[in-house]
């Protein structure tokens, strides 16, 4: 059963890179063939698609956030990481990194619990 | 930049059909996933490819798309369906999920 979960700083300063990691377990990233992706959701809010990661390295981001995110992985702890630059308060959210499978309707079945993101002073 | 729109909430009482749609241009030439999320809890897919459940997931819930708009139905609902409900389509390469529908369960 892969299980996925994230760590992250808790506090992040306005401007600053946020950094967050997701560690998966029961299954190694390189041996699947399958997409890796961050989703966010601010307090009381919706869920936001931030980007995903293919085994073979393939990124896609949101439109929106792609001049600010980095997502890649370190294949040989089994870990995937979204960077995030000049962070603001609207950052702020529930960070959750998920798994799905290679075909993009077949959905996102496997999530992570979270990690909670603040950027303030 | 594509949109799904939900209304934000339905009401349904306990052993009904609770509907509950998600709206975007042409999305019946797209396929729809669904996620079901309770409070504090992570999302869960509970429908994909329009009308398909994973494994676990009930069979009163039922999924279908076309033209501008997919719906999940929730047959004789129960309490525990009470949660918010997210529909997500791609478009291109980009995901994009709805705005969130809350269901109550009166």
């Amino acid at each position: 059963q892969v299980q996925l979960q994230e760590s992250g700083p808790g506090l992040v300063k306005p401007s600053q890179t946020l950094s967050v990691t997701c560690t998966v377990s029961g299954g190694s990233i390189r041996n699947g063939y399958n997409y890796y992706y961050w989703i966010r959701q601010p307090a009381g809010k919706g869920l936001e698609w931030v980007g995903r990661l293919y085994v073979s390295g393939t990124t896609d981001y949101n439109p929106s956030l792609k001049s600010r995110v980095t997502i890649s992985a370190d294949m040989s702890k089994d870990q995937f990481s979204l960077r995030l630059t000049s962070v603001t308060a609207a950052d702020t959210a529930m960070y959750y990194c998920a798994r799905g499978p290679p075909t993009d309707y077949y959905g996102i079945d496997v999530w992570g619990q979270g990690t909670t993101v603040t950027v303030s002073s | 930049s594509y949109e799904l729109t939900q209304p934000p909430s339905v009401s349904v009482s306990p052993g009904q059909t609770a509907n509950i749609p998600c709206s975007g241009d042409k999305l019946g030439d797209k396929y729809v996933c669904w996620y079901q999320q309770k409070p504090g809890q992570s999302p869960v897919l509970v429908m994909y490819q329009d009308r398909k459940r994973p494994s676990g997931i009930p069979e009163r819930f039922s999924g279908s798309n076309s033209g501008n708009t997919a719906t999940l139905t929730i047959s004789g609902t129960q309490a525990m369906d009470e949660a918010d409900y997210y529909c997500q389509a791609w478009d291109s390469s980009n995901g994009v999920f709805g705005t969130g529908t809350k269901v109550t369960v009166l």
